[in-house]
């Protein structure tokens, strides 16, 4: 099936540090959405983008869709403790197509 | 807010034993997800149903088989449970914006 390609796969930074992380594809997408999982809970939606070169904010953090409809961007700034998890993209081709997944980014936050 | 219910947070069971995964959610939500969450490959969907008594083949249907009787709830079925089905399992459901998931099912086969 389709495939996103989401990096890096982990990160390991210090509190207060900014965070960045992209996801891409061969394909074009429509809607791109970022979600968290908290460890042990199911994952969250954090932001939907819906146009393409769309920049929405929610709080600390900031994600973008790509002009080429083909990729997107998730930063966080100034990280706290409580920003640990596992970070998805997902996208969908269609308006009626079923979300595809990204690997997931892993982020550790070093007080 | 839309809440999807996964009726139990850690199951235990038996190589062989046919194994129910349980979903409810409130929301009306016509799509419904199953998927399934091992470490380096992300979310791998499994089965999902766009209504009542209607289901397609995810990503990885080998040796799951899925119900969906009701509009509300959506089961997940392991025939014979594997050791190789030893998983995080998470079921969603959701509309064109975005999918609200549960909280999962850690699924041990021994």
């Amino acid at each position: 099936g389709q495939q996103l390609n989401q990096s890096p796969q982990s990160m390991f930074i210090q509190e207060g540090e900014d965070v960045s992380m992209n996801c891409t594809s061969s394909s074009i997408f429509n809607t791109w959405l970022w979600y968290k999982q908290d460890p042990g809970e199911g994952p969250v939606l954090l932001i939907a983008l819906y146009k393409a070169g769309e920049l929405t904010s929610n709080g600390r953090l900031t994600a973008q869709f790509g002009i080429t409809r083909k990729d997107s961007f998730l930063n966080i700034s100034a990280s706290i403790p409580s920003d640990v998890g596992i970070y998805f993209c997902a996208g969908r081709t269609s308006n009626t197509g079923k979300l595809i997944f990204g690997q997931g980014t892993t982020l550790q936050v070093k007080p | 807010d839309v809440k999807v219910t996964q009726s139990s947070r850690y199951l235990v069971k038996r190589t062989g034993e046919k194994v129910f995964l349980e979903c409810v959610q409130d929301m009306d939500h016509e799509n419904m997800f199953w998927y399934r969450q091992d470490p380096g490959l992300g979310l791998r969907l499994i089965y999902f149903s766009y209504d009542v008594k209607m289901k397609e083949k995810g990503d990885i249907p080998e040796g799951y088989s899925v119900s969906r009787e009701k509009k509300e709830r959506f089961s997940l079925i392991l025939e014979s449970a594997s050791t190789n089905q030893t998983s995080m399992y998470l079921c969603a459901s959701g509309l064109t914006y975005g999918y609200t998931f549960g909280s999962g099912t850690r699924l041990t086969v021994v």
